[in-house]
């Protein structure tokens, strides 16, 4: 079946360094891949995503390529600032069906 | 713009008690299921619906039963409550058709549940 993993946390970080948060996926066909974020206290909310090998998915500076060959969905921004503390979700969506599955959760820390 | 609404927020219950979480969403939105959230789990998921009258089962089902009588709404009842149901639930709703191939979920600000 389909799986998503993702790198265990915490990631603790100063403000203006640069993030990197790994993501790998299994999954017959194409399916669609997501990053969730969540802030405390609240639900998720989609951060990107992306629906077909090569794409981008891009927003609020940050940034993940659907990688086919290396089954990969990696978050990347170039500078993160304290606001951008919360747990972030990588998921994925099968082909020709609704379920999303997500991997565990990294729980970023940004200090300022 | 209320979007996807659960109730209640947090609840205690005592082992063997049973209730009910409400959803409820406005956006007309085919698709619904809910998740737990667990401590290094991520979500897993419980229950979905693909429409009113279609419901199927997720990861995690035992203890758990849902219906979908109207397209807004998509309650999940605790029938006998176990201390291993305590965690955080979540319901979310996407559209089915029209917009396939993004699938974006939205999500609800969460239940917090404890079993006692």
């Amino acid at each position: 079946g389909n799986s998503v993993t993702q790198m265990e946390g915490p990631v603790t970080l100063s403000e203006e360094a640069f993030l990197t948060i790994n993501c790998t996926y299994t999954a017959t066909g194409y399916p669609s891949l997501f990053w969730y974020v969540q802030y405390p206290g609240e639900g998720l909310q989609l951060l990107l995503k992306a629906t077909k090998a090569d794409d981008k998915g891009s927003n609020k500076g940050f940034e993940a390529t659907y990688r086919k060959e290396t089954t990969s969905f990696h978050l990347e921004k170039g500078s993160v600032q304290v606001s951008d503390s919360a747990v972030y979700f990588c998921a994925l969506r099968g082909t020709g069906g609704f379920k999303t599955i997500f991997g565990a959760g990294t729980r970023l820390f940004v200090k300022a | 713009n209320a979007g996807v609404t659960q109730t209640p927020k947090f609840q205690v219950l005592k082992t063997g008690q049973s209730m009910t979480l409400q959803c409820a969403q406005d956006m007309n939105h085919e698709y619904m299921s809910w998740y737990r959230q667990d401590p290094g789990m991520g979500l897993r998921l419980i229950h979905y619906s693909v429409g009113a009258g279609i419901t199927d089962q997720g990861e995690v089902p035992n203890g758990y039963n849902v219906s979908r009588s109207t397209t807004e709404d998509f309650p999940l009842r605790l029938l006998s409550a176990a201390p291993s149901q305590t965690s955080v639930y979540f319901c979310a709703s996407s559209y089915s058709r029209g917009e396939v191939g993004t699938g974006e979920l939205f999500f609800g600000e969460g239940s917090r549940l404890t079993v006692l």
